[in-house]
């Protein structure tokens, strides 16, 4: 059964960095990519970025600079690094799993961050 | 950078009815899209994938339709259930989704 869950602190303060891991089973992460979406509160989905199974990586641009994503495949986890966090990046972080179609077909539960001040 | 334009924001209609939404690329992405569906509290879920190919277990009244820059999402006899956000996504690499549509049951 392919799962994906991310874990991840609640509350992040100010400037701060930002560090959640996707821990998936039933696949392996040398077979397919995993994408990391946010989804701010209201709002919509953004992509984030993506761990490509050969081990490269991509980055929305808007993320770039403080984005970063990284993997152990021995544990079967993807992480996800942002550091200097704003107000505005008070989301819901999903990790998702994408198929040779291109297309997420399994997605973790989403771990909820609060930005405080 | 591609940029997908979902319409309406939002929509109510009553169960039983057909409903129509819209995705728009900034430029030609073939049949490079795929839509979910996202209910409050919840993941997204693949519905349709290369624009017209429905995902497992997707019910047929879900048709997906399109090519190039317009692509359309067609719900026939909307059943209570599909109450939910819809997002159309274009594929592969750097994804980018639609800002969503919700679509409401009166």
């Amino acid at each position: 059964q392919v799962q994906l869950k991310e874990t991840g602190p609640d509350l992040v303060q100010l400037t701060q960095t930002l560090s959640i891991t996707c821990t998936v089973s039933g696949f392996s992460l040398t077979t397919y990519n995993v994408h990391w979406v946010r989804q701010p509160p209201g709002k919509g989905l953004e992509w984030m970025g993506a761990m490509w199974n050969g081990g490269g990586t991509d980055y929305n641009s808007a993320f770039k600079s403080r984005l970063s994503i990284s993997r152990d495949t021995s544990k079967s986890q993807v992480f996800l690094k942002m550091n200097s966090l704003q107000t505005d990046d008070t989301a819901k972080y999903f990790c998702a799993r994408q198929t040779a179609m291109g297309v997420m077909d399994a997605w973790g539960q989403g771990a909820s961050v609060t930005v405080s001040s | 950078n591609i940029v997908m334009t979902q319409s309406p924001k939002s929509m109510s209609i009553s169960v039983g009815d057909r409903v129509t939404m819209n995705c728009k690329a900034s430029q030609n992405v073939y049949n490079n899209i795929a839509w979910y569906q996202q209910k409050p509290g919840q993941s997204p879920k693949l519905l349709i994938y290369y624009a017209s190919n429905r995902y497992n277990g997707v019910p047929d009244r879900f048709t997906g339709s399109g090519y190039g820059t317009d692509f359309t999402l067609t719900i026939n006899s909307v059943q209570a259930e599909d109450a939910a956000f819809y997002y159309c996504q274009r594929i592969y690499n750097s994804p980018t989704f639609g800002g969503g549509t919700k679509l409401e049951l009166k």
